[in-house]
């Protein structure tokens, strides 16, 4: 069956614009993470969904950055008022059941670079 | 903070030769350890985890409570191994990953 995927994979947006990034989860993974990577860093947890309900926003960095996941299957994230340092990789994964014990299956990733 | 350190940025061993990537973290409880990796051009995946003691494309990796290590081990390169690894701690609904470690396999 098809994997995570996440669009756009590539954007480019001018510095205060807003992004919203999407993430479509495997088929009745019950769990979504969103993670952000910075170049020679490891993906840094942002938030993650059990269902619809947001159970932890606690790595969200700051009030422009913010999730949804209205019907319990796909993902957006939101970055309002971009800034450069919001450049990095945006990372995606589902998983089963609750984590940390489940496997997490990640997307390709979308690549965000604020200009 | 919970943090997972992988000192070394680069790893280059020649094929047939043993590799160690080296993973500490600092929870001090009953830790919930993985190792992910990244293939060129592919998505990052689960490699292997603690609890489930497997071997996996010939990686194994034991967890050391007193010396807070969770070191991947393989006793013979090859080429296809060369990827990026991250050691990762899970605790309560979060995953903290490391910086990586770049693995070279030289032919």
């Amino acid at each position: 069956g098809a994997g995570v995927s996440q669009s756009p994979r590539y954007k480019v947006t001018k510095r205060g614009q807003d992004v919203a990034l999407r993430c479509d989860p495997i088929s009745g993974h019950v769990s979504l993470y969103w993670y952000r990577q910075a170049l020679g860093q490891g993906p840094e947890f942002l938030t993650y969904f059990n269902y619809e309900a947001q159970q932890d926003k606690s790595g969200l960095p700051n009030d422009r950055f913010s999730a949804e996941r209205p019907e319990g299957s796909i993902s957006t994230l939101t970055i309002q008022r971009t800034e450069q340092r919001d450049s990095a990789m945006y990372r995606c994964a589902s998983s089963l059941g609750a984590p940390p014990n489940h496997e997490q299956y990640f997307g390709p990733g979308t690549r965000l670079t604020v200009t | 903070a919970q943090r997972v350190t992988q000192p070394e940025k680069l790893l280059s061993v020649f094929k047939g030769a043993p590799v160690e990537l080296k993973c500490n973290y600092s929870y001090s409880g009953s830790p919930e350890l993985f190792w992910y990796v990244q293939y060129s051009r592919q998505r990052l995946q689960l490699l292997l985890r603690h609890i489930s003691r497997e071997s996996i494309k010939g990686f194994t990796a034991d967890l050391n409570k007193g010396e807070t290590s969770f070191h991947l081990k393989k006793p013979f390169a090859q080429e296809e191994d060369s990827a990026m690894y991250y050691c990762a701690q899970g605790r309560d609904d979060k995953i903290i990953f490391g910086k990586g470690t770049r693995l070279h396999i030289l032919p």
